[in-house]
């Protein structure tokens, strides 16, 4: 079963406005912690914003924020003030093995998100 | 500060051909793992270690070997590379240490090898 789950391969975004990419995840861990990375054009992968599963407040930073709903096993991205310098691939990742106490790292199957000047 | 380094940046093969793709860090991080991403995909792990000398598999290990004979290094060998194994590999590497917080968390990346077989 997939674990980390990102239905949309693609979205538009207009210059300016906020835009939402979903995640959905999959785990048994009690502790797990959930990211996103950008990858732009030129193929690095850039650490964007961490939720922990204990942490009580969604996270952010800069324009960045983790809609975290733990219930419903969801984390979507929310970029604020959209930039022509977001366009690129988003992937969510999750981190899971404080059980079996090898910690592994599993990612989504991306959202390329193009903004429109 | 480096953090990882991969290398090589870009390489092409022959079908059966064997390369050593090289990673390194210098953050003493104790987690390494190797991911490929074949185009417009996610990551897939290849193998992972745990520390020096503790290697395991991960979701697409066949076609692949690794050692971790140090904490720095974590080289990823191809023996008789395939069309299928054209691909970006990722060398990434984290800090699991007492507490969750995002300094034990976060995964470093390097800047990929794209290679190619043919």
């Amino acid at each position: 079963a997939q674990k980390i789950t990102q239905t949309q391969p693609g979205m538009f975004v207009q210059e300016k406005e906020a835009v939402t990419l979903d995640c959905t995840y999959d785990t048994s861990d009690p502790s797990y912690g959930l990211f996103w990375y950008k990858q732009p054009s030129s193929g690095e992968m850039i650490f964007l914003i961490y939720q922990g599963s204990y942490d009580q407040q969604n996270a952010t930073e800069g324009r960045y924020s983790l809609n975290f709903q733990k219930a419903r096993k969801s984390a979507n991205l929310v970029i604020s003030a959209s930039q022509l310098g977001d366009s690129a691939m988003y992937f969510c990742a999750m981190r899971e093995g404080i059980f079996s106490g090898t910690y592994k790292y599993i990612f989504g199957t991306g959202t390329r998100l193009k903004v429109l000047a | 500060n480096a953090g990882v380094t991969q290398t090589p940046k870009f390489r092409i093969l022959k079908i059966g051909q064997s390369m050593t793709l090289q990673c390194t860090q210098d953050m003493n991080h104790n987690y390494m793992y190797w991911y490929r991403q074949d185009p417009g995909m996610g990551l897939k792990l290849i193998y992972y270690s745990v520390g020096a000398g503790i290697t395991d598999k991960g979701e697409v290990p066949n076609g692949y070997n690794v050692s971790r004979s140090t904490t720095e290094d974590f080289p990823l060998r191809l023996e008789l590379a395939a069309p299928s194994q054209t691909s970006v590999y990722f060398c990434a590497s984290s800090y699991q240490g007492a507490g969750v917080t995002l300094d034990n968390e976060k995964l470093f990346f390097g800047s990929g090898t794209q290679l190619s077989v043919l």
